[in-house]
């Protein structure tokens, strides 16, 4: 158990409609960040939250959004939804205090699919 | 250009033989860490080992070491003893930390190992 927690597990909605992912990071990690793993473009990083701010963005899609909490929870909105926005999403954090040593912890991901 | 290459879409290991799973990294940043992370077939992303670019030595962790050639931009993850429980997919990552500061991972296609008794 990586201590970074994600809901839901599983989810299930039809193209057009608008859902919502949460991530809770590790006690103490300040930094979320977002990827998408997909059958045809693999693990891709959309976005990072560093306490509250947006640091950094990636392959994200006008459609998706994301914010973090004051107590640093993160959601990741998807509207719009697309057949081809089924995928694992993953949530991961990390403390980020200095360099590039720092490891990711990724959570379990919740698996969406689109029909 | 590919920043992580694993050209090893599926390998078989007998078990308890050692395996190396292969990864070539493209980068112009001198301060980078490559990371290896295995994916099981329930899905959850779980860290193995990491190797910092400036790291003198090679990494180490249980079964798990790194075998990192700078110059050649490698690093291979070499598992010792496999285990049935090894069959999954593994995924080599880089972070570069640039300009921007990103520290976001880039990873490659992976690799899915198959340890067969």
């Amino acid at each position: 158990d990586s201590g970074v927690t994600q809901t839901p597990k599983h989810l299930i909605t039809a193209t057009g409609q608008r859902v919502t992912l949460r991530c809770s990071p590790r006690s103490g990690d300040l930094s979320v960040y977002w990827y998408q793993q997909s059958l045809d473009q693999g693990l891709q990083f959309l976005i990072q939250y560093y306490n509250g701010e947006e640091r950094a963005k990636g392959n994200i899609l006008e459609r998706f959004s994301a914010q973090q909490f004051p107590d640093l929870h993160s959601e990741l909105n998807l509207s719009s939804l697309e057949l081809g926005d089924s995928a694992l999403y993953f949530c991961a954090s990390s403390v980020e205090r200095s360099g590039i040593r720092e490891t990711q912890y990724f959570g379990p991901g919740t698996r969406l699919l689109v029909l | 250009a590919q920043k992580i290459t694993q050209t090893q879409p599926g390998m078989f290991v007998q078990e308890k033989e050692a395996v190396t799973l292969d990864c070539t990294y493209d980068t112009s940043d001198p301060s980078y860490g490559l990371f290896w992370y295995k994916q099981p077939s329930s899905g959850e992303m779980i860290f193995l080992i990491y190797q910092g670019s400036y790291d003198q030595q090679n990494a180490t962790e249980g079964r798990y070491s790194l075998n990192f050639q700078k110059a050649r931009k490698s690093a291979n993850l070499v598992i010792s003893a496999s285990q049935l429980g090894d069959s999954a997919m593994y995924f080599c990552a880089m972070r570069e930390v640039m300009d921007t500061g990103r520290r976001a991972l880039t990873f490659g296609s992976g690799t899915r190992l198959q340890v067969q008794p």
